[in-house]
């Protein structure tokens, strides 16, 4: 089966940029999205179609998806974005959707 | 604005089936350009995708849940529903329904989400 791989946790002081990398085979090959997911809340949509960015999302999340790795990148990073972040994407050979495992950003 | 709302037994023993309904309210589930899915979360751990359906009722599992687990929707009502059968602690869980974009191309993500409900296995 399809598998993604995110580092568990990855940290950043505010105004810095935060990288979060989501590996697979041939990742690049797919579409990627990633979903931020707060404390006690549901999932978000930050990014979709590899690098989109959904109406209402801050202009500093922004991706990119090339060879085997998607990473999500957010510019300027801020105490609110402090969460967990989750990869995925579609594999058309089993018809399954994949999510990676999520890395905590941490905001220091 | 598209809202998502599940509904079911927070409690449920084991060997039993969990039965848990999404009722999507500010849009129609008989969108050609939507599926929908259902995504669970366990105490602590990551998202799993256990199924999707489309509103013509075609679905897709995923493999490790297969055997247990349907999906299934009623256009009437604009609601879905899970059905995972033979539960154990494993299956205690946030269990979350969302809008499932997807194209052909293999363009897909769950936007937006239910705000999800707790299921506890237990005797």
């Amino acid at each position: 089966s399809y598998e993604l791989t995110q580092p568990p946790s990855v940290s950043v002081s505010p105004g810095q940029t935060a990288s979060i990398t989501c590996s697979g085979d041939k990742l690049g090959d797919k579409y990627a999205c990633w979903y931020q997911q707060k404390p006690g809340q549901s999932p978000v949509v930050v990014i979709y179609q590899d690098n989109k960015r959904p109406s209402g999302i801050p202009e500093r999340f922004s991706g990119s998806n090339s060879g085997n790795t998607a990473t999500l990148t957010i510019s300027g990073t801020q105490a609110m974005d402090e969460a967990d972040y989750y990869c995925q994407a579609w594999d058309s050979s089993t018809a399954c959707v994949v999510f990676g495992g999520g890395t905590k950003l941490i905001v220091l | 604005q598209l809202q998502l709302r599940e509904s079911g037994p927070g409690l449920v023993k084991p060997s039993e089936t969990l039965s848990l309904t999404c009722t999507v309210s500010g849009g129609s589930i008989s969108s050609s350009d939507y599926s929908w899915g259902w995504i669970r979360q366990p105490p602590g751990k990551g998202l799993e995708w256990i199924g999707s359906i489309y509103y013509r009722g075609s679905t897709y599992y995923n493999p490790s849940l297969k055997s247990r687990v349907t999906v299934s929707v009623d256009t009437s009502k604009n609601q879905y529903s899970l059905k995972v059968r033979s539960v154990t602690a494993a299956d205690t869980a946030v269990y979350y329904c969302a809008r499932q974009h997807s194209s052909t191309s293999g363009n897909n993500w769950f936007d937006p989400w239910g705000q999800g409900t707790l299921v506890t296995v237990s005797s």
